[in-house]
């Protein structure tokens, strides 16, 4: 069954410094997703990507994270200056929309842990 | 905006008890609801979702939800536990009209972390 991988599964950085999460989705798919889950809260949506651009964005996707699908296949998300407090879990998640039964699928996830 | 509420942080049944996770929902318009599953170490699998037509919606292992429309719920439930259920779940919402695969994907409840006495 296809599924969505990411890659590190885990990371640790100092306080910061940049990191890059890759993704490659599923490879039909045509939206892409990240999300975060902080250690025992909630998952928080923050960015969805479609047709090459930002469709929607969060409150805490602020001018540190960006997002760049650089090839046909890979799907990253950048934090320019790691603060401790973006220390979580980061899942990626694509969907086909109506082609895939407008499900969205989820990656095992990146934890990231800022020092 | 839509919001996610699930009643219960932590639910212990035993091996063999029913399963029940509430899940109430706020939309101003027609929900796209989902259950997804954490089990530990993992990411988050789909057990099932609701979209249209029928309001019970039965997913994998067992789980199925009813979408009840009066009571904005949309309830987990299982006949009989078992000890591999031990794990993660999450409500979910979408308004789209692509049903959580549109660009403003899914708003989740805080997750309820179900046990399973022996």
């Amino acid at each position: 069954e296809p599924e969505v991988t990411q890659t590190p599964s885990h990371q640790v950085t100092q306080m910061g410094q940049e990191v890059i999460l890759r993704c490659v989705p599923i490879s039909n798919h045509l939206y892409f997703y990240w999300y975060r889950q902080i250690l025992g809260q909630k998952v928080e949506f923050l960015v969805s990507f479609y047709n090459n651009e930002i469709s929607e964005k969060s409150e805490i996707f602020d001018d540190q994270f960006s997002v760049e699908r650089p090839d046909g296949s890979n799907f990253t998300l950048k934090i320019r200056s790691t603060k401790l407090e973006d220390s979580a879990m980061y899942f990626c998640a694509s969907s086909g929309g109506r082609a895939s039964g407008n499900t969205i699928y989820f990656g095992e996830g990146s934890w990231l842990t800022v020092v | 905006a839509q919001s996610v509420t699930q009643l219960g942080s932590h639910v212990s049944v035993s091996e063999g008890a029913l399963v029940l996770l509430r899940c109430n929902y706020s939309s101003s318009v027609p929900p796209y609801l989902f259950w997804y599953v954490q089990y530990p170490n993992q990411g988050l699998q789909l057990l099932l979702k609701y979209t249209t037509g029928a309001t019970l919606v039965k997913g994998i292992n067992g789980f199925e939800a009813e979408f009840k429309k009066s009571e904005t719920s949309f309830h987990l439930t299982k006949p009989s536990a078992h000890m591999s259920d031990a794990a993660e779940y999450f409500c979910a919402v979408s308004v789209t009209g692509t049903s959580g695969g549109g660009a403003d994907g899914l708003t989740f409840g805080k997750g309820t972390h179900l046990i399973i006495q022996p």
